[in-house]
């Protein structure tokens, strides 16, 4: 069974500071890796589908980086406020896995204002 | 574009009861999941379709769980008996194809209570 791990669980961060937090992954038959955000009583979003060593994302303030070769992403969010408090997810899609991907149990973000 | 549409929200039902959930994905995904997310853990995948047949269903527990999706477009997911382990919230997804480049659009889920 192919594991993701995500770290922190949960993190407390004051508005206006930046964070980032984890993702590890199975890096041997990598296919492609995705990142998601859950805000409570709302769907999950998709944020970023990444699929090369060393690409590197970015939407308004939140950016995302990739190693495939060591089996790890990092989610950056810059000048955190309010709204970014949610789960972030993030999830690996391995080239044998049949279709089906293999989801991380989230970080737990709280923007203390 | 309208999103993924699911319903009830919250269902609340005693053990041995049956539920019944319903998704509507984005018109034109030909691929449709059936997630259960248990607090504390990540998504864990019921079935997935790929227009109106069924690609994956390795961890639906079929004693007691039956999802179809009629003519490739909505899908029901059922749960006759229920049981206490299954209070969870149950997401519906889609995406245009099964191709793990592809992002899936999630629906708001329905939060189900066994008691």
């Amino acid at each position: 069974i192919l594991n993701v791990e995500q770290s922190p669980q949960s993190l407390h961060v004051q508005e206006g500071d930046s964070t980032n937090f984890t993702c590890s992954f199975p890096s041997s038959n990598f296919y492609a890796l995705h990142w998601y955000r859950w805000e409570t009583a709302k769907s999950p979003e998709a944020l970023f589908v990444m699929t090369l060593n060393g690409d590197e994302k970015k939407k308004g303030r939140i950016s995302a980086t990739l190693n495939t070769k060591e089996g790890y992403s990092y989610l950056y969010i810059k000048g955190s406020q309010p709204e970014d408090s949610a789960t972030y997810l993030c999830a690996s899609h391995p080239k044998d896995s049949n279709y089906q991907l293999i989801w991380g149990a989230g970080t737990k973000l709280i923007i203390k204002p | 574009e309208a999103g993924v549409a699911q319903s009830p929200r919250y269902k609340i039902i005693e053990k041995r009861q049956s539920v019944a959930f319903w998704c509507n994905p984005i018109s034109g995904h030909a691929t449709l999941y059936w997630y259960q997310q248990i607090l504390g853990q990540g998504p864990k995948l019921l079935i997935q379709f790929q227009n109106n047949g069924v690609v994956d269903d390795s961890q639906l527990p079929k004693d007691r769980f039956s999802a179809e999706r009629l003519k490739g477009v909505d899908s029901t997911l059922k749960i006759q008996p229920a049981k206490l382990e299954d209070s969870a919230v149950y997401l519906c997804a889609s995406s245009l194809s099964p191709s793990g480049s592809d992002e899936q659009y999630f629906g708001p889920g329905t939060r189900l209570t066994v008691t």
